[in-house]
């Protein structure tokens, strides 16, 4: 079955640009009807979602983060990344990457899997 | 704020019956949009628990049940097991948010 993994530096400074990876395996980044995503999660916090992006490279972003992000995918390396800029101490948490599989004509749905997801702490 | 609402807690005894609320509004669940909960087990990852409202993946137990009406959703869990205490959280998609994904805060189930 599929499974999604993390990847990236666990310490970014303020200011900078923070950089993750998730690798697909069991599956193909480029298959049709899927959207893969990002959320995150500060710890002892909730969810919050991110953004993601289609097969065909159409993404959606969290409005609230829209203008730091960015989401791509690399079809060769059958992975899928995150950039987040400007990052300040409030963009310390658990980053999730996962999938999310179009059902009954709607992209709209579920996310499963989940990758185990990687901490990343922004200090100076 | 989360756009959906939750309780942050609820308990039960073992073998109980509990009830986890999910408040929307028209432009999230209202809007006809799923709701979809996870489970969250300490130091994990969250694990889809129910999608489409009402409908359990292969291996949840039936002692899980959702159901959705309106503005809101709920998560029940009968014969409450300790193995059930968990973080759970709702998740649907808001309209008015340019069809983002939205979560609940979360809800922490102890079992007593």
């Amino acid at each position: 079955q599929v499974q999604l993994q993390e990847s990236g530096p666990g310490l970014v400074k303020p200011s900078e640009t923070l950089s993750l990876t998730c690798t697909v395996s069991g599956g193909s980044v480029s298959s049709g009807g899927y959207f893969w995503s990002w959320i995150r999660q500060p710890a002892g916090k909730g969810l919050e979602w991110i953004g993601h992006i289609y097969t065909s490279g159409t993404t959606n972003y969290s409005p609230s983060l829209k203008s730091r992000v960015t989401i791509s995918v690399d079809t060769s390396k059958n992975q899928f990344s995150l950039r987040l800029s400007s990052v300040t101490a409030a963009d310390t948490a658990v980053y999730y990457c996962a999938r999310v599989a179009c059902s009954g004509g709607s992209c709209y749905t579920w996310f499963d899997p989940w990758g185990q997801g990687t901490l990343v702490t922004v200090a100076s | 704020q989360s756009v959906l609402t939750q309780p942050p807690s609820v308990s039960g005894a073992p073998g109980q019956r509990v009830t986890i609320s999910c408040t929307g509004s028209n432009s999230n669940i209202g809007a006809g949009y799923d709701v979809h909960w996870y489970q969250q087990l300490p130091g994990t990852a969250p694990k889809l628990l129910m999608y489409d409202n009402s409908n359990r993946p292969s291996g949840v137990p039936d002692r899980f049940s959702g159901s959705k009406s309106g503005t809101s959703a709920s998560l029940a869990i009968t014969g409450l097991q300790a193995e059930d205490e968990a973080d759970y959280y709702c998740q649907s998609y808001d309209i008015s948010l340019t069809s983002s994904g939205v979560f609940g805060g979360g809800t922490k189930l102890t079992v007593l």
